[in-house]
């Protein structure tokens, strides 16, 4: 089993849509969590760090359950920008940094 | 905010020979990382780079074939050693620091072909 997991996609919607990804963990021990955005040939930014309470920026709605170690994304309102594969990042180290990161769902948004 | 930059942006190598990657970032970083992304595929992590000692390497990653120096706060190398196409990827430095521990931020990436 891989250590993060996500639904590779693609997801097609139309501006405007509402979508949502998931991502799933194995490691119980995982200190910290992440979602990061790829655009083509460049290189992986972040996009939003993911809080057990939840959290919000914009447009776009991280959720983490710990119980379950499940991990969402949620974007409304979806723009031609947001075209893009979404990564789903897990740090597994109690100390140090180790991501370990999700093979991306990719998301194309079109007019 | 600080800027990673890495060179070369790309190369096409021959099999058999080495190449040497660089990775400098312009502001003062705690930890520094190697990744690799195959075609197709999500990142993975080589080593952390440790400032005046040998790298820390993954499960997979060997320092013969992946030698790794860091000898200041800023800088990095990766070399990749006597390459076969299987070698053939975009290899990135990423480095943490500014904001929170667990934050990465990644260079442009270098992308490697070998024939």
């Amino acid at each position: 089993r891989k250590e993060v997991e996500q639904d590779p996609g693609p997801f097609n919607v139309p501006e405007g849509a509402t979508v949502a990804f998931n991502c799933t963990y194995s490691n119980s021990a995982s200190q910290s969590f992440f979602w990061y955005r790829q655009d083509c040939r460049k290189e992986p930014k972040l996009l939003m760090s993911v809080y057990s309470s939840g959290n919000e920026d914009g447009r776009f709605t991280a959720q983490l359950n710990r119980a379950s170690q499940y991990i969402s994304l949620l974007i409304r309102d979806s723009k031609l920008s947001d075209s893009a594969t979404y990564l789903c990042v897990v740090n597994t180290r109690e100390y140090g940094n180790k991501l370990v990161f999700g093979a991306g769902t990719i998301l194309r948004v079109k007019s | 905010s600080a800027v990673i930059s890495q060179k070369p942006s790309r190369d096409i190598c021959q099999r058999g020979t080495s190449l040497t990657i660089q990775c400098q970032v312009d502001s003062q970083v705690t930890m520094m990382f190697w990744y690799r992304q195959q075609p197709g595929q999500s990142l993975t992590l080589i080593a952390t780079a440790n400032q005046g000692s040998e790298a820390t390497y993954e499960s997979g990653f060997v320092i013969d074939k992946f030698p790794i120096s860091r000898p200041n706060l800023t800088f990095s190398t990766l070399t990749v050693s006597n390459m076969s196409p299987e070698d053939s990827s975009i290899y990135l430095c990423s480095a943490t620091g500014w904001r929170s521990y667990n934050e990465q931020f990644f260079g442009p990436g270098t992308r490697l072909t070998v024939l």
